[in-house]
């Protein structure tokens, strides 16, 4: 069955140092998403994405975050100047089509900011 | 705005126990809900969905029922086991042209031999 990749699986980064997390959705989904969940608390949805733009970003999704699908496989999401609240696990999902349709999640990516 | 409360953690029960989780939901319209689940050092996985009132959602056992009247959609199985020890994720995401899911705090279950 097709997954959605995520690399790395952690990433440890010093405060105010830039990160790129990185996804490859399943192939043939048009809607690319990222969430986060801070260590005990809930999956937040940060930001949505659709026929490479940004379709919805919650207020979390500040300038110091942006996304990019650069070459029609990969999906990624960037922190400008990480903070230590940004610390996280971060989950990309992808689906067919919006809101009947599931969305697939990696195994996501946890982030460490020192 | 949307949001969604699950019952609060964590639940431990016996194996072969019937379990029930509940997930009530505010939005406006008529959403579509899910269940997702979360092993483990893992990603979330989709467990079941319902997209309209009534609409039963099943799978492994588990099964729920959008009931748009309680604007419920409780997780229920007859009997479980050990490895359904996991986190549970009621979810909604909103017919209002947005798809973002909004997801309940999570409940974990522990079920013990």
């Amino acid at each position: 069955e097709p997954e959605v990749t995520q690399t790395p699986s952690h990433q440890v980064t010093q405060m105010g140092q830039e990160v790129i997390l990185r996804c490859v959705p399943i192939s043939n989904h048009l809607y690319f998403y990222w969430y986060r969940q801070i260590l005990g608390q809930k999956v937040e949805f940060l930001v949505s994405f659709y026929n490479n733009e940004i379709s919805e970003k919650s207020e979390i999704f500040d300038d110091q975050f942006s996304v990019e699908r650069p070459d029609g496989s990969n999906f990624t999401l960037k922190i400008r100047s990480t903070k230590l609240e940004d610390s996280a696990m971060y989950f990309c999902a992808s689906s067919v089509r919006g809101r009947d349709q599931p969305q697939h999640f990696g195994d996501g990516t946890r982030l460490s900011i020192l | 705005g949307d949001s969604v409360t699950q019952m609060e953690g964590p639940v431990t029960l016996s194996e072969e126990a019937f379990l029930t989780i509940n997930c009530t939901y505010t939005a406006t319209g008529y959403p579509s809900l899910f269940w997702y689940v979360q092993y483990p050092g893992e990603g979330l996985q989709l467990l079941l969905k319902a997209t309209k009132a009534d609409d039963k959602g099943s799978n492994k056992g588990f099964e729920a029922t959008y009931r748009k009247e309680t604007t419920s959609f409780h997780l229920e199985k007859g009997s479980v086991q050990v490895s359904d020890s996991a986190v549970y994720f009621c979810a909604l995401s909103s017919n209002f042209g947005n798809e973002k899911l909004t997801f309940g705090t999570g409940t974990r279950l522990t079920i013990i031999p």
